[in-house]
Parts: C-alpha cells; sequence; structure tokens
C-alpha cells in the first residue's frame, strides 16, 4: 500500500501562478523527497528533506516538512508551462534499506 | 556517463510468455529496485536488492523473479505472463545519498 498520499490529484492552473502540492504519509520516516515525472519518461529526484528538518529550499522549489502531522508541501513559485509534469512525494522508512515508497502523485498542468 | 538503462522500452507478449526486462548502472550503486506504474496507483515497488547476491521482495512480488550477479545488473523476468501485468516497469538505482533514486526511462509492456 502507497505510505504517501498527494492532494490534489489534478492541479491546473496559469503561468506566473504558485502551484502547492501536499503528501500525507502513515509512518515515521527517515527522510522525504519529492520527484517530478514528464509524460513518458521516468522520475527525476527534485528534493529530499529529512526528518529533523521542517523547510528546504532549491531554486523555486519549497518544500516542508510537518512530522508531527505527517504531511508535506511541495510549493513551485512562479510556475511555468515547463513545469508540467506528475508530482510524486516517496517516503524513506528509518532503519531499513532507504528504498522509497511512493504516493500516486499530483498531475500539475500549467497553461501559458 | 549512461545512469540507469533500460531494455527493451515497448514489449508485446502473449499470455504465458515468460520474459527479461534488463536494467543496467554505471554509477556503482549498491541499491537496486524495480517499480511497475500503473494509471491511478503511483509506483509500486516489485523487488529490490541491497547489493550484489542480495534481493527482497516488495509490495506486489507475485508473478516476478530478480537476480543481482554483479553491481552493475538487476535483470527482472516475467515467468508466465500474466493480462494483470501489463503495465509500465521502472529500473531505479541509489547510492549513500539516503534512498534518492535514479531511474531509468522505463519499459512498456502490453501482455495480450
Amino acid at each position: 500500500s502507497q505510505q504517501g498520499e498527494e492532494d490534489p490529484q489534478a492541479l491546473s492552473i496559469q503561468e506566473g501562478e504558485n502551484a502547492t502540492m501536499n503528501c500525507s504519509y502513515k509512518t515515521s520516516i527517515n527522510n522525504l523527497q519529492w520527484y517530478r515525472q514528464n509524460s513518458g519518461r521516468g522520475l527525476v529526484h527534485l528534493i529530499l528533506i529529512r526528518s529533523n528538518e521542517r523547510e528546504k529550499h532549491s531554486g523555486r522549489l519549497r518544500v516542508t516538512l510537518d512530522t508531527s502531522k505527517k504531511s508535506s508541501s511541495l510549493l513551485i513559485t512562479a510556475s511555468r508551462a515547463a513545469d508540467t509534469a506528475s508530482y510524486f512525494c516517496a517516503t524513506v522508512a528509518p532503519g531499513g534499506s532507504y528504498i522509497p515508497t511512493f504516493g500516486r502523485g499530483t498531475s500539475l498542468i500549467v497553461h501559458p | 556517463n549512461a545512469g540507469v538503462t533500460q531494455t527493451p522500452k515497448f514489449q508485446v507478449l502473449k499470455t504465458g510468455q515468460s520474459m527479461t526486462l534488463q536494467c543496467a548502472q554505471d554509477m556503482n550503486h549498491e541499491y537496486m529496485s524495480w517499480y511497475r506504474q500503473d494509471p491511478g496507483m503511483g509506483l509500486r515497488l516489485i523487488h529490490y536488492s541491497v547489493g550484489a547476491g542480495i534481493t527482497d521482495q516488495g509490495e506486489v512480488p507475485n508473478g516476478y523473479n530478480v537476480s543481482r550477479s554483479t553491481t552493475e545488473d538487476f535483470p527482472l523476468r516475467l515467468l508466465s505472463a500474466a493480462p494483470s501485468q501489463t503495465s509500465v516497469y521502472f529500473c531505479a538505482s541509489s547510492g549513500t545519498e539516503r534512498g534518492i533514486q535514479y531511474f531509468g526511462a522505463g519499459t512498456r509492456l502490453s501482455v495480450l
């Protein structure tokens, strides 16, 4: 069963707007990661946040983590048409094999 | 530096046929894994390996076999293909970066 569940399942915005995707998970984690998948391609790692971190930035990406609520959010600022893709959160359990469990993803469409 | 290479890119099988999906990585990563991606289901872990000679089952292992005789290669075998195995299969590898996965481009498999 999926550990992470993304919300919303689909998001449609205009270029220049911000896009926010949320991820909820069920059990304790070592870290949480976000990946991007363009149509017909493999997943690409975007950002990792450790369980003892609350916020992390990378370019136009901002990730927050609230371990008390078992949730994370990914914010893409000033979205571009090229950001159109599916976004997945993935959780890594503590003390294990470092093999992440993926959610079902959020499909983001950015209209030019 | 090729990263993770999957072959073939596309495959059509008849029910009951067997085949091997190939996966090779050139990053000297210890961890390798196989996922399947179905519409609305995200990625589900089939099998994974934490090093040569060591494999373990994931969430959906039935109908699939794996072996890891070298660090570089992690083939996935379908013993007797079923229509339920129609899916997109992704191989991934990771090193010491706390589970950050590097994905191949995927194999799109149809079982008729």
